[in-house]
């Protein structure tokens, strides 16, 4: 069973600080999301990497993928309250085709206190 | 983006009974998935519905326990069978606009929070 472990697993702050999120794995992966979730919601994509090395700017949020494709990372940058929520990573493996095994990360829940 | 309706939000139900879980989406797609997650956790694939064919299912999962409905392509129900309070967990219901898995994005309903009794 291929694994993607997040740590940390809980993280509270206080606002205006910057935290790191960081997303591992053994396996290789075609691609890597990142989605957030609020209580009562359903995850929302913030973002996908491709390549490795490839990092993406949302903001005050900053997504790097691992060179190897094992790994991932999401900064967050002068943290806010709106912040809060399960920060999920997920890969995909594969190129192409009706398949279906988007592997979720184990989930990291930030609060960030005002 | 995708608009996906899910009902019942949240449901208590006592053992043994079961519970049907809808999701509705407001354009055509081809692929739904439905997810189980306990609160704060990861979220667990528990099949893959595609319209026209039998629901493929995870290891752990099985029709039985878990019948899936994909009568057509903006809609799904899930089953929850023969509750026990293992079953209790938040089920969430999920859309693919793109089998490519390079560009794919997933849209999520908001979920159905059950507690079995």
């Amino acid at each position: 069973t291929q694994l993607l472990e997040q740590s940390p697993q809980f993280l509270s702050i206080q606002e205006g600080e910057n935290l790191t999120v960081y997303c591992n794995s053994s396996s290789v992966f075609s691609s890597l999301q990142w989605y957030r979730q609020e209580p009562g919601e359903g995850p929302v994509l913030l973002v996908t990497v491709v390549t490795g090395g490839e990092v993406k700017k949302l903001k005050r949020l900053t997504f790097q993928f691992g060179d190897a494709r094992k790994d991932s990372s999401l900064h967050i940058t002068a943290a806010q309250p709106g912040d809060t929520g399960l920060y999920l990573c997920a890969g995909a493996q594969g190129y192409g085709g009706a398949t279906n095994k988007l592997i979720f990360g184990t989930g990291t829940l930030l609060a960030v206190q005002p | 983006s995708a608009v996906i309706s899910q009902k019942p939000s949240r449901d208590i139900c006592q053992r043994g009974t079961s519970l049907t879980i809808q999701c509705q989406v407001d354009s055509q797609v081809t692929m739904m998935f439905w997810y189980r997650q306990q609160p704060g956790q990861s979220l667990t694939l528990i099949a893959t519905a595609n319209q026209g064919s039998e629901a493929t299912y995870e290891s752990g999962f099985v029709i039985d326990k878990f019948p899936i409905s994909r009568p057509n392509l903006t809609f799904s129900t899930l089953t929850v069978s023969n509750m026990s309070p293992e079953d209790s967990s938040i089920y969430l219901c999920s859309v693919s606009f793109f089998p490519d898995r390079v560009n794919e994005k997933l849209f999520f309903g908001s979920g159905t929070q059950l507690s079995v009794l």
